[in-house]
């Protein structure tokens, strides 16, 4: 089944030690999402790439980067993780900005120690 | 930009029963109200979508309403299982920017055996 697929699903790391946590899809979509959720919250959009291109919301940390090396594969990178970044990331995607709902991945839990 | 509110916040319903969610959003421009469900540990799940120009879409035991005029749009379950048991949100967008989904807080439906 063509899905969207987030590696680890749990994942551990220290306070102010980077952390990568990635995606991958099959579904050959071309836009990918990343979601910061906190416990008992909707998710917040971090940023996304429409093929390439970047877009990064406006009250995003600059903590927090992407990249997308190839339509499949989209990381989130952490550069000094604090302990309020502890959540659920979530990544989705759709076929387009203006085709298609998005396709979540079942999320990552990080947790900072 | 785009509100969207939710009520209840909490729904425990006898299964079997009906459980009904309700939304409302601010931007008159909104016209595709997809609606989510996440189970613990789970990444959010399309249960169903309905776009601007239909007033109500079913799917089994699943339907949403929508109201243009009062901006208001609805999800209704019947024959609640256990299993439907989960985190609903609804959420508001334009169809030329499925990039720019605005979510509500959520509705945690218990459905009590």
């Amino acid at each position: 089944d063509a899905m969207v697929i987030q590696n680890p699903r749990y994942q551990v790391t220290q306070f102010g030690k980077p952390v990568t946590l990635s995606c991958s899809q099959t579904l050959n979509h071309n836009v990918m999402y990343w979601y910061q959720q906190k416990s008992s919250q909707a998710p917040k959009l971090l940023f996304h790439y429409y093929d390439k291109d970047f877009n990064n919301e406006a009250d995003t940390p600059d903590n927090f980067q992407s990249r997308r090396p190839n339509t499949s594969f989209c990381f989130l990178d952490i550069r000094s993780p604090g302990l309020g970044d502890a959540a659920m990331y979530l990544c989705a995607t759709s076929r387009d900005v203006s085709s298609g709902p998005q396709h979540f991945g079942d999320g990552t839990r990080l947790s900072i120690l | 930009g785009e509100n969207v509110e939710q009520h209840p916040s909490t729904l425990s319903v006898q299964e079997g029963d009906s459980a009904v969610i309700k939304c409302t959003y601010s931007d008159s421009a909104s016209n595709y109200f997809p609606w989510y469900k996440q189970e613990l540990g789970k990444g959010p799940q399309l249960i169903i979508d309905i776009r601007s120009n239909v007033g109500e879409k079913k799917d089994q035991r699943i339907a949403v309403t929508l109201n243009k005029t009062a901006k208001h749009f609805s999800l209704h379950i019947t024959e609640t299982q256990p299993e439907d048991s989960a985190v609903y949100f609804c959420a508001a967008s334009m169809e030329t920017s499925y990039d720019k989904v605005i979510f509500g807080p959520g509705t945690s439906l218990s459905v009590i055996p």
